[in-house]
């Protein structure tokens, strides 16, 4: 089984000030990790995902990830925020073998940016 | 290419109703799954499909049927509806694992809101 935890429901920040979404994860096998972003009304986009490789990621709209396995996190990062920012953030992990498909989303983060 | 389309937008039942949440792909994945959003609770799985002919439960199965006769369509029905299931409802697709284009992103359509008095 696993399971997502993003350790910030709301997390408010002034415009061009730097911001971090927490999440950690828990699985007994190998993960993919992703971000997605919903913006009010509207469906998921992906800002980015770890697969293998480089444990930084870097996705759309000036985010990033770092992959830290031995602490089970993937927490996202942008340098300088945009009022178009404000929207929810998802962290989801997924697995291979039979559970490819099944994403174990967390809680949400609601990013609010003020100017 | 629509990607993958949802219908209707928006929905209200009466308890006890029956309804069918509709959506389809055109990207030709094998893959597909129906999530339902509470706030608070991130997305949750219901039900899910790795080809036509396919499915199998997620972590929310309870009230929901799905059957998945093309690999275009992958219907959500609620066979008696309750309260309990107001929520916002995803579908989403995505390429088999073994495909030369899989990139293993899923890729979510606009979603329903389904309201059950």
């Amino acid at each position: 089984a696993q399971s997502v935890t993003q350790l910030d429901s709301q997390v408010p920040v002034f415009e061009e000030a730097p911001v971090e979404l927490r999440c950690n994860y828990s699985s007994s096998v190998s993960v993919y990790l992703f971000w997605y972003v919903q913006y009010p009304n509207q469906g998921l986009q992906l800002l980015l995902k770890y697969l293998s490789g480089s444990t930084l990621v870097k996705g759309i709209n000036g985010f990033e990830a770092e992959f830290n396995k031995s602490q089970t996190s993937f927490h996202l990062r942008k340098p300088s925020v945009h009022i178009s920012d404000t929207a929810e953030y998802f962290c989801a992990v997924g697995s291979g073998g039979t559970s490819y498909g099944k994403l174990t989303f967390g809680q949400g983060t609601i990013l609010t940016v003020h100017p | 290419n629509a990607g993958v389309t949802q219908t209707p937008k928006f929905q209200v039942l009466k308890t006890g109703q029956s309804m069918t949440l509709q959506c389809a792909q055109d990207m030709n994945h094998e893959y597909m799954s129906w999530y339902r959003q509470d706030p608070g609770m991130g997305l949750r799985l219901i039900h899910y499909s790795v080809g036509a002919g396919i499915t199998d439960q997620g972590e929310v199965p309870n009230g929901y049927n799905v059957s998945r006769s093309t690999t275009e369509d992958f219907p959500l029905r609620l066979l008696s509806a309750a309260p309990s299931q107001t929520s916002v409802y995803f579908c989403a697709s995505s390429y088999s694992p073994s495909g030369r284009s899989s990139s293993y992103e899923q890729y979510f359509g606009p979603g329903t809101r389904l309201t059950v008095t």
